[in-house]
């Protein structure tokens, strides 16, 4: 149990377009869900915090307007980068939380975002 | 200085070896305390949780030192399959997690 997915694995796209990551957790109920990010030989860092069906919260620094979240649903969270540059590559990671009541968070597998 | 801070190796160790990792944390309100390992390119996935009164599971053995503020990750008998960047995440409650940057092994045969 307590499989998260991320869809797509890999993508790269020009300069100015917008890329939306899929994460879904496929076998329970995910309340929470997370966003991170992790440049080369860097720790995760927290981009956002979203519950299912409220505004996502942000850690200091991230653009709520450049980096949309939508938790519209319990078993999907969705990141959107719009207006990509090339300094937003990196690897996009998410998680889920919430079986069975614990803190404990499910990651996805990343996506990896390269903008050229 | 940084919440979470780990020794970034890399270690290189050769099989059989005994490897130890260390971890310091800044915030003395931080309750939940875990390694997790990364694979090149791939997610973090949870190790062990550590608790205060120290913690083995197989060849993995985590250790905290409240007092100290530290967090220490033993493996032994190291397998090839153990090469991998090890992270030091520490919760100061509910979902705030903090990853250090990680810390990578190399095991050699």
């Amino acid at each position: 149990g307590a499989v998260v997915s991320q869809h797509p694995s890999w993508v790269i796209c020009k300069s100015g377009t917008s890329v939306k990551i899929e994460c879904r957790s496929l076998d329970f109920q995910a309340t929470t869900m997370f966003w991170y990010r992790q440049f080369p030989k860097q720790s995760l860092m927290l981009m956002a915090t979203s519950n299912e069906g409220s505004k996502a919260t942000y850690e200091q620094g991230v653009e709520k307007d450049k980096f949309l979240i939508n938790h519209a649903s319990l078993t999907l969270s969705t990141l959107t980068v719009t207006s990509a540059h090339p300094e937003d590559s990196s690897f996009y990671i998410c998680s889920a939380s919430g079986l069975a009541g614990s803190y404990e968070q499910y990651f996805g597998p990343g996506t990896r975002l390269t903008v050229t | 200085r940084k919440e979470v801070e780990q020794d970034p190796g890399p270690f290189n160790v050769p099989e059989g070896a005994t490897v130890a990792f260390n971890c310091t944390y800044s915030n003395s309100a931080s309750q939940s305390f875990f390694w997790y390992r990364q694979d090149c390119r791939k997610e973090p996935k949870l190790l062990m949780s550590v608790y205060s009164s120290g913690n083995e599971d197989g060849r993995f053995t985590a250790q905290l030192n409240r007092a100290s503020q530290y967090i220490s990750l033993l493996i032994r008998d190291s397998k090839l399959s153990d090469s991998a960047t090890y992270l030091c995440v520490v919760s100061t409650g509910g979902f705030k997690t903090i990853f250090g940057a990680g810390t990578r092994l190399f095991v050699k045969a």
